[in-house]
């Protein structure tokens, strides 16, 4: 069992928004920044938001990643086909002294 | 622009160690503020952190598997390399290399990842 819990799928039609959530504790999400990774299986999984809300160059700003409380969530808008992938949260943890990542959710782009 | 690759035995048995390597190209291990960094994924399963060599060798380890893993760097070939001891079938995974960094105290983020190696552990 992952230390951040996220649903293990989630679905939309091309041009449409999706959101994606990670839950944490007061120990990791609650405390500490969010990242948000994409990860195609047989590929090098890709950084697409740091330190909450933040994209690195490169990424569209479809993406976006907010932070309440002890949970996170990642937007994609304007959905693509090129964007069904699974996606991964993680978190400092305070508790085990290192990051900690979410189960991961499959996006499939209907 | 620095990428990784994971280089190793794709095969290990029960009670052996399982030895891999991340090979650095396009910058230097020694520079910057960076972790080097082992991730791993078993089948079905989410991402789980290994540990990490920082720049200045320091080495952080998860406490979950701290007492059967050594990172460890070779600065002369740009690389640093992971061995896992006493290994089982739950180590089966897909293994990552990365680099990761911080700032502002926030959690640190792994960028760019090497395309990741599996490793079967089997009789």
């Amino acid at each position: 069992q992952s230390v951040l819990t996220q649903p293990p799928s989630a679905s939309g039609a091309p041009g449409q928004r999706v959101t994606i959530s990670c839950s944490g504790s007061g120990s990791n999400i609650g405390r500490e920044s969010v990242n948000w990774y994409q990860h195609l299986p047989g590929t090098a999984p890709r950084l697409l938001i740091y330190g909450d809300n933040k994209r690195p160059s490169g990424v569209p700003d479809r993406f976006s990643g907010s932070k309440s409380g002890t949970s996170a969530s990642l937007a994609i808008s304007g959905l693509q086909s090129e964007d069904e992938a699974d996606y991964y949260c993680a978190a400092w943890d305070d508790s085990l002294n290192g990051p900690v990542f979410g189960g991961g959710t499959k996006l499939t782009v209907l | 622009q620095v990428q990784l690759q994971e280089s190793g035995p794709g095969l290990v048995k029960p009670s052996q160690t399982l030895s891999l390597t991340c090979t650095v190209s396009g910058g230097s291990i020694t520079s910057g503020d960076y972790y080097w960094s082992w991730i791993r994924q078993p089948p079905g399963k989410g991402l789980e952190w290994i540990g990490y060599i920082y720049h200045s060798g320091r080495i952080y380890y998860n406490p979950s598997l701290k007492s059967r893993v050594t990172i460890s760097s070779d600065t002369s070939k740009n690389q640093f390399s992971l061995k896992v001891n006493s290994v089982t079938a739950a180590d089966t995974a897909v293994y990552f290399c990365a680099r990761g960094r911080s700032s502002n105290g926030w959690t640190p983020w792994f960028d760019p990842w090497g395309q990741g190696t599996l490793v079967t552990v089997s009789s």
